[in-house]
């Protein structure tokens, strides 16, 4: 079975521009999340799919941030204009059943973005 | 405060040894707790999970929770070299998002 899977695995753009990160959960998991992690700090929720639905966005840092499932199946995360605090490792992150208090979410690789 | 609070070690045991690592958590209404693995520039892994009071084991890991004192811990007997990453102490509540602490830097010495 595979993994979650990220796209790319790296990348480095100007500060201003857009950045589009993917990510293909398991099949079959209805939950997809995003994560952040910043330099020295710890890793931070960003949002969280239920299929297509945003179940919860709390943490996404402000308007320049998109996400999107449509369809259910793989996500998107768009940056736009990129700014220099973006810089970190975005993971993504899915789970089979958020009702069972033993869901377990599987980490993708992520995707290292770098603003300059 | 933070919401998860992990020594940041670094943490050196040698090798055979036990290696303890603590975890404290600030919400009382956490529900499940998870110890992730980390290898530099990896994907965290999953370790554990446990809910309930008490110990679990699985191999040479041991996790342990005490939601009175908000307390969880991971046990690793018979460290390896190649249980040397950090390790992610992570809690969820009501909403399924995990609130990772900073981690623990393990170095099991050969």
């Amino acid at each position: 079975e595979a993994g979650v899977t990220q796209f790319p695995s790296h990348s480095v753009i100007e500060k201003g521009q857009t950045v589009t990160l993917r990510c293909d959960p398991i099949s079959g998991h209805d939950n997809l999340y995003w994560y952040r992690r910043v330099m020295g700090k710890e890793i931070k929720f960003l949002l969280h799919f239920v299929k297509e639905s945003k179940q919860d966005e709390s943490g996404m840092p402000n308007n320049r941030f998109l996400a999107e499932r449509t369809g259910g199946t793989y996500s998107t995360l768009k940056v736009q204009p990129a700014e220099l605090e973006d810089s970190g490792v975005y993971f993504c992150a899915s789970s089979q059943d958020q009702a069972r208090p033993s869901d377990t979410q599987y980490f993708g690789p992520g995707t290292r973005l770098t603003v300059l | 405060q933070k919401e998860v609070e992990q020594n940041s070690g670094p943490l050196s045991v040698p090798e055979g040894a036990i290696a303890s690592l603590n975890c404290t958590y600030s919400d009382r209404g956490s529900q499940s707790f998870f110890w992730y693995r980390q290898y530099s520039g990896k994907s965290p892994e999953l370790i554990m999970f446990i809910y309930s009071n008490g110990d679990k084991e699985d191999g040479r890991f041991t996790a342990q929770l005490n939601k009175a004192s908000q307390y969880v811990s991971l046990l690793i007997r018979d460290s390896q070299p190649s249980d040397s990453a950090t390790y992610l102490c992570a809690v969820t509540g009501s909403a399924r998002q995990l609130t990772f602490g900073s981690g623990t830097q393990l170095t099991v010495l050969p």
